[in-house]
């Protein structure tokens, strides 16, 4: 199978801070892992792509500075929500395009789901 | 904004009765195409995806139907049990390596004993 995890499942902190979510594969390899944020009855919207050893692409009105995303392996990618705020509190998913298959199939995490108090 | 989308947010059936979710696309140059089931909590998972050039493919209970010509996908459900309750998203893509994936509104399934 392909499979994605997220750490944490679900984190609540307080406002101000800064909290991480990674993402792995976990039995392949992806060079191009994509970040989503779903609120309560409504669709994934997608944050950014995050590429292996390059700059993550951002999608129109996601800021980047306040989203920081790093990729550093072909396994794991992370996403850091900076000073965050109580209209940060969503659902955020990750996903991964398994090479090799010819398709743009994507693997999703569990999701990892966000309170800020 | 969105070319996905779906046209019922909601859909109830009855338990071994057959579910048809539709799905409408409005980006022609779209030619891979997803479906997602996604149960509350969880992150979305794959059912079946097609490509433009078929027009339907069936998997185990699940059968994908695409009409290109009015931009139209379906997800048809056999016997359809309480543990197919969830909600369901279409997702289309330009198959470019590297790109995301544009998602629907998604349909809410819901399946009575």
């Amino acid at each position: 199978g392909a499979v994605v995890s997220q750490h944490p499942s679900w984190v609540i902190c307080k406002s101000g801070t800064s909290v991480k979510i990674e993402c792995r594969s976990l039995d392949f390899q992806a060079t191009t892992m994509f970040w989503y944020r779903q609120f309560p009855k409504q669709s994934l919207m997608l944050m950014a792509t995050s590429n292996e050893g390059s700059k993550a692409t951002y999608e129109q009105g996601v800021e980047k500075d306040k989203f920081l995303i790093n990729h550093a392996s072909l396994t794991l990618s992370t996403l850091t929500v900076t000073s965050a705020h109580p209209e940060d509190s969503s659902f955020y998913i990750c996903s991964a395009k398994r090479p090799g298959t010819g398709k743009e199939t994507q693997y999703f995490g569990p999701g990892t789901r966000l309170l800020v108090l | 904004g969105e070319s996905v989308g779906l046209h019922l947010p909601t859909l109830s059936v009855q338990e071994g009765d057959n579910s048809i979710i539709n799905c409408a696309y409005s980006n022609s140059a779209s030619d891979y195409f997803i479906w997602y089931k996604q149960e509350s909590g969880k992150g979305p998972q794959f059912i079946i995806d097609i490509r433009s050039n078929m027009d339907k493919r069936q998997g185990q209970r699940v059968t994908v139907l695409l009409n290109k010509t009015v931009k139209h996908l379906s997800l048809q459900i056999a016997a359809t049990q309480p543990g197919d309750s969830a909600v369901y998203f279409c997702a289309e893509n330009i198959n470019q390596a590297g790109t995301a994936l544009i998602f629907g509104k998604g349909t809410t399934l819901s399946v009575s004993s």
